[in-house]
């Protein structure tokens, strides 16, 4: 049992490539999250899917884009990274019994130069 | 949104008993308060979650008065390995959980 899987773990791109950013869990739970974390600043949501199907945008969507590929598997993707988007960007998924209970993956650290 | 306040570090020692404490002002009805564990490098890890009142479990007690406007995470009898951060989220149900995290607060617990 993996819980939740992030590739990659580590990614430098240039000012204006695109890339996606993949999640994975295998816990059956139907809601995932995506959030980025800044140096010594909490986490802030990007987007969430509340279940299969279904996205919603967090606090700081803009410059993202997100696909509920299935129940397991939700992606982030940057069409034209900006250095603002350097991050370390967290995924998590939920149950529907404890929603409020999120596990996270172990982050993919991001750098735009 | 919820606008959440929390201390940016404090020092315990080990065995002692620690209390963080989290203010969100504007908190909404139906918001749920939750704290959860991070170290580095890793993801964080819930740890307690609650609505009102006070709720324990084994690792820790959270106390959430009548108005709701603030909450108390503690800790007992903390060790070396308590040594992390600490963040107080606010969130609310719909069908997912979406959630506002506060900066988070720095432990040290020293030996």
């Amino acid at each position: 049992n993996a819980g939740v899987t992030q590739t990659p773990k580590f990614q430098v791109l240039k000012t204006g490539q695109s890339m996606t950013l993949q999640c994975a869990q295998d816990m059956n739970h139907n809601s995932m999250y995506w959030y980025r974390q800044d140096p010594g600043m909490g986490l802030r949501l990007i987007y969430y899917s509340a279940s299969e199907g279904t996205t919603d945008k967090g606090e700081v969507p803009n410059g993202y884009n997100v696909s509920r590929l299935n129940k397991r598997e939700f992606s982030l993707r940057l069409e034209s990274a900006a250095p603002s988007q350097t991050s370390v960007y967290f995924c998590a998924s939920s149950g529907r019994l404890a929603p409020y209970e999120q596990y996270f993956g172990p982050g993919t650290r991001l750098t735009v130069t | 949104l919820a606008k959440i306040t929390q201390p940016i570090s404090m020092d315990s020692y080990e065995g002692q008993e620690v209390n963080i404490t989290c203010s969100h002002n504007n908190i909404a009805t139906n918001d749920y308060i939750t704290w959860y564990q991070q170290f580095p490098s890793q993801g964080p890890r819930f740890i307690i979650q609650g609505y009102k009142t006070k709720v324990t479990n084994e690792v820790a007690s959270l106390f959430i008065p009548a108005d709701r406007k603030s909450s108390t995470l503690s800790l007992p009898r903390v060790s070396l390995s308590d040594t992390a951060v600490y963040y107080c989220l606010v969130g609310f149900n719909t069908g997912g959980f979406k959630t506002i995290f506060g900066a988070g607060t720095r432990l040290f617990v020293k030996a």
